[in-house]
């Protein structure tokens, strides 16, 4: 059975760093892109960021990009999200995605989510 | 990047009935690559709808999807008590992926 589960979310004064964890199981995690995908409260879905197989590359929404990190240790079959420069507008649920394959991005599987708020 | 929309925002109707959802895209999606999601309060998404009309594993035969080009259409046959839920549609087809805004399907 695949599991997403997904971990890190506090709350976080603007302008501080936080780090997301995603712990994959059911799968191999290896095989797969990963994504992050954030939902603030009562609004839509909105990618974050990807991550390729090996992680050897990586993509950003252009509302994150420069502030947030993605990277994965397939040993661990974890996936993380380095935040920084956190802005009031970052608060939402955090959910692991896995895609269902490289040609085909759609998600098959999504974790649970972790809740970051930011707020002073 | 292709916007899609979601339409409408919110559609009310009773159990038994037949609902039609709307996702219009800003550019053709390639392929067809267009999905739908489900998600019910406090849940994470679940994908219902891939590849424009082929149900994911253990969705109900209630649950269907049409369309091409920038046009596509899910329908729920005859709502049951667990479909009253928001929706959302996602295009694969071009890169970034993007989501639609959700339609929420709630009891009239």
């Amino acid at each position: 059975e695949v599991q997403l589960v997904e971990s890190g979310g506090v709350v976080v004064q603007p302008g501080g760093s936080l780090r997301l964890s995603c712990a994959a199981s059911g799968f191999t995690f290896d095989d797969y892109t990963m994504y992050w995908v954030r939902q603030a409260p009562g609004k839509g879905l909105e990618w974050v960021s990807l991550i390729s197989w090996d992680g050897g590359s990586t993509y950003y929404a252009d509302s994150v990009k420069g502030r947030f990190t993605i990277s994965r240790d397939n040993s661990k079959n974890s996936l993380y999200l380095q935040m920084n420069s956190l802005r009031t507008e970052d608060t939402a649920l955090y959910y692991c995605a896995k895609v269902y394959s490289s040609s085909w991005e759609y998600f098959d599987y999504w974790g649970q989510g972790t809740l970051v708020t930011v707020s002073s | 990047e292709i916007v899609v929309t979601q339409s409408p925002g919110t559609l009310s109707l009773s159990p038994g009935e037949r609902a039609t959802l709307s996702c219009r895209a800003s550019q053709s999606v390639s392929s067809s690559y267009l999905v739908w999601y489900q998600q019910k309060p406090g849940q994470a998404p679940r994908l219902l709808i891939y590849g424009t009309s082929s149900r994911a594993t253990g969705i109900p035969d209630r649950f269907s999807g049409s369309g091409s080009g920038t046009d596509f259409t899910l329908t729920i046959s005859r709502l049951e008590p667990e479909d009253f839920a928001v929706y959302y549609c996602q295009q694969y087809g071009s890169s970034p992926l993007t989501f639609g805004g959700g339609t929420k399907v709630e009891i009239k």
